[in-house]
């Protein structure tokens, strides 16, 4: 079955420095990929989708890679802010149409002032 | 702008009741999908609906029964708790015009369930 890994450790950054949260998968070769945002008692909030033919995606400070080579997907917000604190969550499409997602355990993101 | 709302926010059952779990969504979105969220599990889809009047079971069903009332609605039923469902659920909808497109879901703020 799908497999989706994320750092489980919480990451902490500088403020102002970049935060690069990592997503890897398995046993899968999917067409897409996306990253969501979820604070505590909320529920997630997309953020960001890639396309397997898209290398890169930008978003104002939000940028994502996809390297299907190596099964892998890149997060990373630069001038990082203590609001960007949160848990970020990488998210697969299951399988073809309207299937839903499988999602990685989250990365819990704390930005130090 | 109220996107996806899920009522109730928060329930405490007895092992054996049932309870209905409510979603509705007002942005004329075709897709609805019901998961559960456990500490250390991770996001699972349990039910989803592609359109009005169609099902389909997710990667954890057992235990559980929905109800695609019309395009708005998409309901999630308990027949006989277990304390084993004890979790978060959040209800979520999407665009999918057709195959292939994979578009972002709009999740609401989550149903905390307790077992006892």
């Amino acid at each position: 079955s799908q497999k989706i890994e994320q750092n489980s450790e919480a990451l902490n950054i500088q403020e102002g420095k970049t935060a690069t949260l990592t997503c890897n998968y398995t046993n899968y070769s999917p067409a897409y990929l996306q990253w969501y945002r979820q604070d505590p008692g909320r529920g997630p909030v997309f953020l960001l989708l890639i396309r397997e033919n898209e290398k890169e995606k930008r978003k104002e400070r939000l940028k994502v890679t996809f390297d299907t080579t190596l099964k892998q997907s890149l997060f990373h917000i630069t001038a990082s802010q203590p609001a960007d604190s949160a848990t970020y969550l990488c998210a697969l499409v299951a399988g073809g149409g309207a299937d839903g997602l499988t999602f990685g355990k989250g990365t819990h993101l704390i930005i130090q002032p | 702008n109220a996107g996806v709302t899920q009522t109730p926010k928060f329930q405490v059952l007895k092992t054996g009741q049932s309870m209905t779990l409510q979603c509705a969504q007002d942005m004329n979105h075709n897709s609805m999908y019901w998961y559960r969220q456990d500490p250390g599990m991770g996001l699972r889809l349990i039910y989803y609906s592609a359109s009005e009047g169609t099902t389909d079971k997710g990667e954890v069903p057992n235990g559980y029964n929905v109800s695609r009332l019309n395009k708005r609605e998409f309901s999630l039923r308990l027949e006989s708790a277990a304390p084993s469902q004890t979790s978060v659920y959040f209800c979520a909808s999407s665009v999918d015009p057709g195959q292939g497109s994979h578009q972002p879901q709009h999740f609401g703020d989550g149903t905390r369930l307790s077992i006892l």
